[in-house]
């Protein structure tokens, strides 16, 4: 069974900076997904960016781009400029392509300080 | 638009009781999943469903049980609850190549 991977269970960055959240993977596939998702305090799950595996290009969403690297199995979330209102817990998921079974890491809280 | 509607929101049970956690979504999708959400591990996949009829085992699926009613409504069943199935459940669907929505969650306590 694939497996995700946080290394980091918490984070804090200065508003205004730059902030890294890991991930890793482990999968036998060649064509997946992986997305990251925020949950606030509401509990809300949120899609913040997702990423096809046949994609050469990292994704990217506003302030809010990844760093993929397939051999190396790590998706990793690079938030620029952040903000108060980016502070919640981050999940790093993957899925295989036209497969249903979806799986999470453990996540990392992510605080912002002004 | 509604997307994926749980309720209750919030259930305190007493161990040995039984519920139902009821889940529906108005997106027209295939999938749809059951997860659990601890402190510490993530959200960890119980049960899940390809399309309406069909339901898999995923990571945790020991002292629950499902049923997929139809393409929009997808149920979680306690049987005999217990305190370690206290947690915040949270279900989901999607189409078979996108992204997950998510409900609102449930926050479950069994004591």
């Amino acid at each position: 069974a694939q497996t995700v991977t946080q290394s980091q269970p918490e984070m804090s960055v200065q508003e205004a900076e730059t902030v890294t959240l890991s991930c890793t993977y482990d999968t036998s596939e060649s064509d997946y997904y992986l997305f990251w998702y925020k949950q606030p305090p509401s509990r809300q799950m949120i899609l913040v960016i997702r990423q096809e595996a046949y994609k050469q290009q990292n994704a990217t969403e506003n302030r809010f781009s990844v760093n993929f690297q397939k051999a190396a199995k790590s998706f990793s979330l690079k938030i620029s400029d952040s903000q108060l209102g980016d502070a919640a817990m981050y999940f790093c998921a993957y899925r295989i392509y036209n497969n249903n079974d979806m799986r999470f890491g453990a996540g990392t809280r992510l605080t912002v300080k002004p | 638009n509604a997307g994926v509607t749980q309720t209750p929101k919030f259930q305190v049970l007493k161990t040995g009781q039984s519920m139902t956690l009821q889940c529906a979504q108005d997106m027209n999708h295939n999938s749809m999943y059951w997860y659990r959400q601890d402190p510490g591990m993530g959200l960890r996949l119980i049960y899940y469903s390809a399309s309406e009829g069909t339901t898999d085992k995923g990571e945790v699926p020991n002292g629950y049980n499902v049923s997929r009613l139809n393409k929009r409504e997808f149920s979680l069943r306690l049987e005999s609850a217990a305190p370690s199935q206290t947690s915040v459940y949270f279900c989901a669907s999607s189409h078979i190549l996108g992204r997950a929505f998510f409900g609102q969650g449930t926050r479950l306590t069994v004591v």
